[in-house]
């Protein structure tokens, strides 16, 4: 129940074009999502981060949408740059649970020119 | 703001040597602190949450007699690998929370190989 599941494990896509990248948590307790941004060698950046009181938040070129029905959020990187490339963690957390977070298991992106 | 740093960013030592690592908040109080492990390839696995002039909490299957976790101020925690064996070799990750603010700010990092 404490899962965060996350697909894909990796993707390409073109330079230009969105990266989607999807999480799912089954702890209706969650109550906020960040992702996080990791280069190789780094240690995880974070990225934007929503509750679940709003169905979208955009910061630039990325964007969460969440939908709460269905326990999914998901980060969308418009116009996918190749700086862009890294691997992208969703997680989950739950208001005065200590602020633990559950990862996902992380999705690999390459941008290519 | 909300910057994390962490030293040494890599260690190379002997099997059955200690090895401490530091993780400083350095623009921020820290009442947090966490410390995770990453394999390559891997997600992030939390080893211990540890909160300031307090014992840490050790996740299971976390050896606490094996990594000590001090946190004796609100910018610096520490993590002492004891009588490292080739298999603790891997990257440790720290991070810190300020008050009851959800969001965890990560350090860059510490790779460890034991020989």
């Amino acid at each position: 129940q404490q899962q965060v599941k996350q697909s894909p494990q990796s993707l390409i896509v073109q330079k230009g074009g969105i990266s989607i990248i999807n999480c799912a948590y089954e702890n209706t307790a969650f109550d906020y999502f960040p992702w996080y941004q990791q280069f190789p060698g780094k240690g995880p950046a974070l990225l934007i981060a929503i509750r679940p009181d709003v169905s979208e938040k955009k910061e630039g070129r990325f964007t969460i949408s969440f939908n709460k029905s269905a326990k999914q959020f998901s980060l969308h990187i418009m116009d996918s740059q190749p700086g862009d490339s890294a691997t992208y963690f969703c997680a989950a957390s739950v208001t005065g649970g200590g602020n633990k977070l559950t990862f996902g298991t992380g999705t690999q992106l390459k941008v290519e020119l | 703001g909300a910057v994390v740093s962490q030293h040494p960013s890599w260690v190379i030592c002997k099997s059955g040597t200690s090895v401490k690592i530091e993780c400083r908040s350095l623009d921020f109080q820290a009442t947090t602190m966490f410390w995770y492990r990453q394999f390559p390839k891997q997600s992030l696995m939390l080893m211990a949450t540890s909160n300031e002039g307090s014992k840490a909490t050790y996740e299971q299957g976390v050896e606490k007699d094996k990594f000590l976790i001090n946190h004796a101020s609100l910018t610096l925690s520490t993590l002492t690998v004891t009588s490292a064996h080739p298999e603790d070799s891997s990257f440790y990750i720290c991070s810190a929370s300020a008050g009851l603010e959800e969001t965890q700010y990560f350090g860059p990092g510490t790779r460890l190989l034991v020989l």
